[in-house]
């Protein structure tokens, strides 16, 4: 079964930082990499998808990348701003189902 | 839009009970999922439609758990008797093509559900 785990599980940073948060997974075999938002209490909001045969994407200041080959993924917020704060959640997708990771806890500090 | 809709937002309810969840995907996509989210689990895939056709519910837990989705705008996610360990926020999401998982999935705001 495919196993999914984001470290670190919590990260604190200064407003202006840039940071990056890690996502891997055990099977390589995936369709796609989707990279998640979700503010306490709310739903998910889904930040970045990455199919399999690609190795970045990119919308404003984030960006994602993928190594499939060694079961990786990242998230690269730059100039971090306290809207940021949130939970990222990492999903990656197999042949009949979606797993997600438990999660990056992130606060940027103003 | 008005994205993914989810009725209620919190249920209480007491042990035993019958509960039913409602979600209103998208208009156009094709694809619908339930999502289960805990503390100790995470989140967790419990069922997904293509085309109003269950394709896989192998993430339901127990026989107490049934989706239906009569409609491409309607779903349901009944829990039928309701047990404690069955608290927690039930996500619906919507994908705009029929295959499914494939593509981006769209959030509902949740159903947070306590069982007494």
């Amino acid at each position: 079964k495919q196993e999914v785990t984001q470290i670190p599980a919590a990260l604190s940073v200064p407003e202006g930082e840039n940071l990056v948060l890690n996502c891997s997974f055990t099977d390589s075999a995936i369709y796609n990499l989707q990279w998640f938002r979700q503010d306490p209490g709310k739903g998910l909001t889904s930040l970045l998808l990455i199919q399999s045969s690609q190795r970045e994407q990119t919308s404003g200041r984030l960006n994602a990348s993928l190594d499939k080959s060694s079961g990786r993924s990242t998230l690269y917020i730059a100039a971090s701003q306290p809207g940021d704060s949130a939970t990222y959640l990492c999903a990656v997708r197999g042949a009949n189902n979606l797993f997600f990771g438990t999660g990056t806890r992130l606060t940027v500090i103003p | 839009d008005a994205g993914v809709i989810q009725s209620p937002r919190h249920e209480v309810t007491e042990m035993g009970q019958e509960v039913t969840l409602r979600c209103k995907p998208i208009s156009g996509h094709n694809s619908l999922f339930w999502y289960r989210q805990t503390m100790m689990r995470g989140l967790e895939l419990l069922i997904y439609f293509n085309n109003n056709v269950p394709i896989d519910d192998s993430g339901m837990p127990e026989d107490r758990f049934s989706a239906k989705m009569p409609n491409a705008s309607f779903s349901t996610l009944k829990i039928q008797p309701s047990e404690p360990r069955d608290s927690a926020v039930y996500f619906c999401a919507s994908s705009p093509r029929s295959s499914g998982v494939t593509y981006e999935q769209y959030f509902g705001p949740g159903t947070r559900l306590t069982v007494t």
